[in-house]
């Protein structure tokens, strides 16, 4: 198995315009999550799906749509990307959507916008 | 919402010595306390969690202890080895389904100098 896989794992984007970071994970959990990792902030979470058809909004969501596209797949799009969303993105997943389950993270995907 | 301090940022110990990093919440009603290590430029791992039933659990060179009255737990680790030189976050949650996800402190870099 190969967990959770991100790509791209690096892009550069100029302010304005638009990308989707795509997430999937073959581990047929139901909950899937996008966090975003800034120096001395920690793991804020953006936006979270407690089951396949459903999304929620996290600390964070200004900026980003998500589509839970199916089982598997949970991807991030920014619309008009803003320096400030210059950061690492992680996607992970856990087997329900009791936040007592371990989540398992992604590689990452290091996102700069100039 | 839950909101989790945690302390110290950075944290450097001579190998064999002990480590210890501490966090605090806020919602009294968070039940379920996960630690993640983040080796640098790879994905957070979960390395132990605690709920709010137990008051320690240990596992190797590791432990969590939980004081639900003063709203802090802590990390411990002993024997340090250059490989635990990581950034650590403790993360808090009320479990069960439907609750939010997990709230994340904003890391402790720890140093293992051999």
């Amino acid at each position: 198995n190969a967990g959770v896989t991100q790509t791209p794992k690096f892009q550069v984007l100029k302010t304005g315009q638009s990308m989707t970071l795509q997430c999937a994970q073959d581990m047929n959990h139901n909950s899937m999550y996008w966090y975003r990792q800034d120096p001395g902030m920690g793991l804020r979470l953006i936006y979270y799906s407690a089951s396949e058809g459903t999304t929620d909004k996290g600390e964070v969501p200004n900026g980003y749509n998500v589509s839970r596209l199916n089982k598997r797949e949970f991807s991030l799009r920014l619309e008009s990307a803003a320096p400030s969303q210059t950061s690492v993105y992680f996607c992970a997943s856990s087997e329900r959507d009791r936040s007592t389950d371990t989540q398992y993270f992604g590689p990452g995907t290091r996102l700069t916008v100039l | 919402g839950e909101n989790v301090e945690q302390h110290p940022s950075t944290l450097s110990v001579q190998e064999g010595d002990s480590a210890v990093i501490k966090c605090t919440y806020s919602d009294s009603a968070s039940n379920y306390f996960p630690w993640y290590k983040q080796e640098l430029g790879k994905r957070p791992q979960l390395i132990i969690d605690i709920r709010s039933n137990v008051g320690e659990k240990k596992d190797q060179r590791i432990a969590v202890t939980l004081n639900k009255t003063a709203k802090h737990f802590s990390l411990h680790i002993t024997e340090t080895q250059p490989e635990d030189s990581a950034v650590y976050f403790c993360a808090a949650s009320i479990g069960g389904s439907g609750n939010t996800p997990l709230v994340f402190g904003k890391g402790t870099r720890l140093s293992v100098i051999a």
